[in-house]
């Protein structure tokens, strides 16, 4: 079964600065998608970032980018320039192939950005 | 256009009751999953619909059962409810599933509180 850990439950950062969220899974599928969810105190689940597991190249959005290590089974997320409202739960996930709506996720890191 | 809406957003019932939730996916999204949120066990599937059919089912006990209307939009309901049932009930919707390589959706979840 895969399984998908994230290992700081929490974490914080000045803002401004840059700040890494870990992430790795475990799979013996090839082709799967990857997730970043945030979800801040209005408890709506908003996508961050998504990566292809067949694209080498790592995804990005703006100030947000991840390192895809396939073969290391981790995908991290790094937000730059944090802003205050960058402060909210974010949670990685697993899309398994054909997975249709199902989708397996870590247990969250609450990242709280300080002024 | 409007996001995925879930109605109650709030909800107190009382052991042993039952519960109906709803979900009204992003207009044209043919595909609603269902998640349950716990503090404890994080975010899990319970199930996926899409074109009234159910495609893809978690591990949760029969008490909890779901449908899809021809408007796609969608209800949960659960049976005979216990204590742990307490959780954050998370609808998400997608234009055709993972299938299709398109995101998921998420509305701001109903609250359920059983006592």
């Amino acid at each position: 079964a895969q399984t998908v850990t994230q290992s700081q439950p929490e974490m914080s950062v000045q803002e401004a600065e840059t700040v890494t969220l870990s992430c790795t899974y475990d799979t013996s599928e090839n082709n799967y998608y990857l997730f970043w969810y945030k979800q801040p105190p209005s408890r709506q689940m908003i996508l961050v970032i998504r990566q292809e597991a067949y694209k080498q190249q790592n995804a990005t959005e703006n100030r947000f980018s991840v390192n895809f290590q396939k073969a290391a089974k981790s995908f991290s997320l790094k937000i730059s320039d944090s802003q205050l409202g960058d402060t909210a739960m974010y949670f990685c996930a697993f899309g398994p192939p054909g997975s249709q709506g199902n989708l397996i996720f870590g247990k969250g890191t609450k990242l709280s950005v300080k002024p | 256009k409007a996001g995925v809406t879930q109605t109650p957003r709030y909800l107190i019932k009382t052991r042993g009751q039952q519960v109906t939730l709803s979900c009204s996916p992003i207009s044209g999204h043919r595909s609603v999953s269902w998640y349950q949120q716990t503090p404890g066990q994080g975010l899990q599937f319970l199930f996926e619909y899409f074109s009234e059919t159910q495609r893809n089912k978690g591990n949760f006990p029969g008490r909890f059962s779901g449908r899809q209307f021809s408007n796609s939009r969608s209800e949960m309901n659960v049976s005979t409810l216990e204590l742990g049932d307490s959780a954050l009930y998370l609808c998400a919707s997608s234009p055709a599933g993972m299938r299709s390589n398109s995101p998921l959706h998420f509305g701001n979840g109903t609250r359920l509180t059983v006592t």
